[in-house]
């Protein structure tokens, strides 16, 4: 099974609005990374966020982690049509590296 | 900077043949990692190296897979049978490694598409 599983698998909204997509995992983790993935292109790096850290933002990114829930989150606000994509997360324990299933983003103009 | 480089970008072989993708990671990082991913099984890790030593090979799927990384600017990832299962995108990413919290951003090139007819 995953480490890191994603939902919504999808989501479609229109632009302007708000996208949230939520990352969960069973171990513990050092640290926990988003990425974004345009169709057919590889993946772009978004954000680390570690352990310690509960929030971090990046421009219209916000992603915070709870730790004692073991899931993370990725908002993107105010979306726009070029936030279209999968956004995946990566969790990293200790040396061991998986992604989540990934969340299709649709942005609607 | 450039960022992580693959070759080639796109191959498509026949069932039976030998294929090679080669990767240049980031100068500097001593991390690196083969991904694949496919629409079945999303993206999955087949091995990485710690300053050019394979640490966790563990999802390289048989023997048919290897992977080398001679030195720090260079690996490839050999399929010997290729066969149509393999077909997907193969990553390579590289990263300034750390233990615990010092734990890097991961870079991903831009994939090699392999096609197995």
């Amino acid at each position: 099974s995953q480490q890191g599983e994603e939902d919504p698998q999808a989501l479609s909204i229109q632009e302007g609005e708000n996208a949230t997509m939520n990352c969960s995992y069973k171990t513990s983790i050092n640290n926990l990374q988003w990425y974004r993935q345009n169709s057919g292109r590889g993946l772009v790096h978004l954000i680390l966020i570690r352990s310690n850290e509960r929030e971090k933002h990046s421009g219209r990114l916000r992603v915070t982690l709870d730790t004692s829930k073991k899931s993370s989150s990725l908002l993107i606000t105010a979306s726009r049509a070029a936030d279209t994509a999968s956004y995946f997360c990566l969790t990293d324990s200790w040396g061991k590296f998986q992604f989540g299933a990934g969340t299709q983003v649709v942005v609607t103009p | 900077d450039a960022g992580v480089i693959q070759s080639p970008r796109h191959e498509v072989t026949e069932m039976g043949q030998e294929v090679t993708l080669r990767c240049k990671p980031i100068s500097g990082h001593n991390s690196l990692f083969w991904y694949r991913q496919t629409m079945m099984r999303g993206l999955e890790l087949l091995i990485y190296f710690n300053n050019n030593v394979p640490i966790d090979d563990s999802g390289m799927p048989e023997d048919r897979f290897s992977a080398k990384m001679p030195n720090a600017s260079f690996s490839t990832l050999k399929i010997q049978p290729s066969e149509p299962r393999d077909s997907a995108v193969y990553f390579c990413a590289s990263s300034s490694s750390g233990t615990g919290l010092a734990g890097n951003t991961i870079y991903f090139g831009e994939g090699s598409w392999l096609t197995v007819v």
